[in-house]
């Protein structure tokens, strides 16, 4: 059955620390989309990528980067990690012409 | 601000009731989407709206365009339909906003 996967679950790190998490689908989907979710805030936008080697910042950027060298896989770095970007961060994708989004399981990232 | 508000932020109901999570925003969208986050953390999508209604199973979805606001209705609610409910929407310039969500408690 066709899936949408991140990795690790479960990550802690330090201050400054390059940390990247990985957001595989296997939909074929062209919109792949990375959120955050902090209590109080509910999802926020990082990023977003409607197709090979298109990516697009969304609501909350800063300190983040994505690269979109394939169809599937959506990789989201923190360059230098820092404690305001402890959080739970979501993998989402769509089929292009529609809305819908499969949410991937989610990464709880903690920055000390 | 918010783009995207929901009430209430959290609701506890009996098993059998009906119940009602609004849902109002302020930008022209092209989309509405109605998602579940069970209690374990996944997220899943129950509607997609962009006008008039949807209903699948005991949930029940309307959106009132020109009011800019929609309902998210659970008819003879049960203790399974615990769950946070968020309220989503894609604006017409592509940005995506959330509501913070409804914690939905229904007890036996």
């Amino acid at each position: 059955d066709a899936e949408i996967t991140q990795s690790p679950r479960h990550k802690i790190t330090e201050t400054g620390r390059q940390v990247t998490l990985a957001c595989h689908q296997t939909w074929n989907h062209n919109n792949m989309f990375w959120y955050r979710q902090d209590l109080g805030h509910g999802l926020r936008l990082i990023h977003y990528s409607y197709g090979v080697h298109d990516t697009n910042k969304g609501e909350v950027s800063d300190g983040y980067s994505v690269s979109r060298s394939n169809t599937e896989d959506l990789p989201l770095t923190l360059e230098s990690a820092a404690s305001s970007q402890t959080s739970v961060y979501f993998c989402a994708s769509s089929t292009s012409g529609t809305d819908t989004q499969y949410f991937g399981p989610g990464t709880r990232l903690t920055v000390l | 601000k918010n783009e995207v508000e929901q009430s209430p932020q959290n609701l506890t109901a009996q098993e059998g009731e009906f119940i009602t999570i609004n849902c109002s925003y302020s930008v022209g969208i092209s989309a509405l989407h109605w998602l579940q986050q069970h209690p374990g953390g996944g997220i899943v999508s129950l509607f997609m709206l962009s006008s008039g209604k949807k209903k699948h199973g005991r949930l029940i979805a309307t959106i009132n365009i020109q009011e800019k606001h929609s309902s998210l209705h659970i008819t003879a609610s049960h203790p399974r339909d615990s769950a946070v409910y968020i309220c989503a929407v894609r604006a017409t310039g592509n940005q995506f906003y959330f509501g913070t969500g409804t914690s939905l408690t229904v007890i036996p």
